[in-house]
């Protein structure tokens, strides 16, 4: 089990530009979850997914959009990417029927600077 | 909004000392709780959790402790290590929140040799 990876590692944008994160889990996990961490922050949850074919917003959604066709991948796209995106992203995944837990795995994070 | 907080940003303990890591929570419906931690350049790693059902549980040189009294979680690391040097995030997630969790920011743990 690969568990959650993430690519690719680094990137570095120009403003305007747009690009794809790919999160791949191989857990059948039901959950997915994108968050960005900014220097001395916690997580913050971009968007989030419960299921193959399904997205819902999280606490910072802007300027970012995602898609789950495929129960193993989520994928983050910004459109046109900003400053203010520089960070690193984080992709989780949690099973549904874990018990008793709300665990959520984390890959090892995708390094942003957009110029 | 509700958030989860942590009392100290930087902790530095003696190698092989317990070391107490501290977060206050403020959203009373929250009902699960979970440490990470989170080594330089990776993501962040399970340690233990605990429902709201519970007071305590132990893992392998970790305790969790909750007061839900005063709203606090603390994580205690028995006989702490230079492996153990890195950022300890406390989480929550509140009931029927489709399992989203809320980080606190974080507090840095150093290992003195």
């Amino acid at each position: 089990n690969a568990g959650v990876t993430q690519t690719p590692k680094f990137r570095v944008l120009k403003t305007g530009q747009s690009m794809t994160l790919l999160c791949a889990q191989d857990m059948n996990h039901e959950y997915m979850y994108w968050y960005r961490q900014d220097p001395g922050m916690g997580l913050r949850l971009i968007h989030y997914s419960v299921g193959e074919g399904t997205t819902a917003k999280g606490e910072v959604p802007d300027g970012y959009n995602v898609s789950r066709l495929k129960k193993q991948n989520f994928l983050l796209g910004l459109e046109s990417a900003a400053p203010s995106q520089t960070s690193v992203y984080f992709c989780a995944s949690s099973s549904l029927t874990q018990p008793l837990t709300d665990t959520q795995y984390f890959g090892p994070g995708t390094r942003l600077t957009v110029l | 909004g509700e958030s989860v907080g942590l009392h100290l940003p930087t902790l530095s303990v003696q190698e092989g000392d317990n070391s107490i890591i501290n977060c206050a929570y403020s959203n009373s419906a929250s009902d699960y709780f979970i440490w990470y931690k989170q080594e330089s350049g990776k993501g962040p790693q399970f340690i233990i959790d605990i429902r709201s059902n519970m007071d305590k549980r132990q893992g392998q040189r970790v305790t969790v402790l909750l007061n839900k009294t005063v709203k606090h979680l603390s994580l205690q690391i028995a006989a702490t290590q230079p492996g153990d040097s890195a950022v300890y995030f406390c989480a929550e997630n509140m009931k029927g929140s489709a399992r989203q969790l809320t980080f606190g920011s974080g507090t840095q743990l150093t290992v003195l040799p």
